[in-house]
């Protein structure tokens, strides 16, 4: 998967709990994405990173927020899970602006209770 | 709400047959991917295709575009076994940094 690795792969908790999905990359790209993956949804844009520092939010972006401090390193945070968190949710990464082509990682199974 | 719209939502056939995959966007795009996602894995990145572009191949893999009436095919020839999986179109509609918007996909099914 590209370098991508996500971490943890699975993960259950509780509501209310916070809660961390991290996402490393080796490819040295700029721009970092956060996915969820829903049954009848598709694909679902959270939050994203043009840079270190540098983030935006997506579609669905409330009830998460995201951190980059370093290149290699994207953080999606869920302040308090809730039940309709429940999701798959998937890094990517690119390497331009121009969308051309994006690498992603392997997916967290995230179930809240 | 989604960009693009995968038709049909689900499709079997048997080894060998050719598969056939649409999506239908609704605004301008600078270009339109395809993404293959195996079952419990991330997406793969399969083709891209420019707005000023009508046709594109690669492997078995033949994607039209056609932007009057806002759709793009997926055609996936001589289809094998390890070709089952779901297929997502994804648009780009401004060049920036905010990413692609993906359909919701069309489950491939290869049956041996």
């Amino acid at each position: 998967d590209a370098g991508i690795t996500q971490s943890p792969r699975h993960k259950v908790t509780e509501t209310g709990t916070p809660v961390t999905l991290r996402c490393h990359q080796t490819e040295n790209h700029r721009y970092m994405y956060w996915y969820r993956q829903d049954p009848g949804h598709g694909l679902r844009l959270i939050h994203y990173s043009y840079g270190v520092k540098d983030t935006d939010k997506g579609e669905v972006s409330d009830g998460y927020s995201v951190s980059r401090s370093k290149t290699e390193d994207f953080l999606l945070t869920l302040e308090s899970a809730t039940s309709s968190q429940t999701s798959v949710y998937f890094c990517a990464t690119a390497q331009g602006a121009t969308n051309e082509k994006l690498f992603f990682g392997s997916g967290t199974q995230l179930s809240v209770l | 709400s989604q960009q693009g719209e995968e038709d049909p939502q689900a499709l079997s056939i048997q080894e060998g047959e050719n598969a056939t995959m649409n999506c239908s966007y609704k605004t301008s795009i600078n270009n339109l991917q395809w993404y293959r996602q195996n079952s419990g894995r991330g997406l793969v990145h399969l083709i891209l295709i420019r707005s000023n572009e009508r046709e594109k191949h690669s492997g078995r893999l033949r994607v039209t575009l056609d932007t009057s009436k806002k759709s793009s095919s997926l055609l996936i020839t001589a289809s094998r076994a390890a070709d089952t999986a779901s297929y997502f179109c994804a648009t780009d509609t401004g060049g920036g940094a905010d990413g692609l918007t993906f359909g919701k996909g069309t489950h491939l099914i290869i049956q041996p």
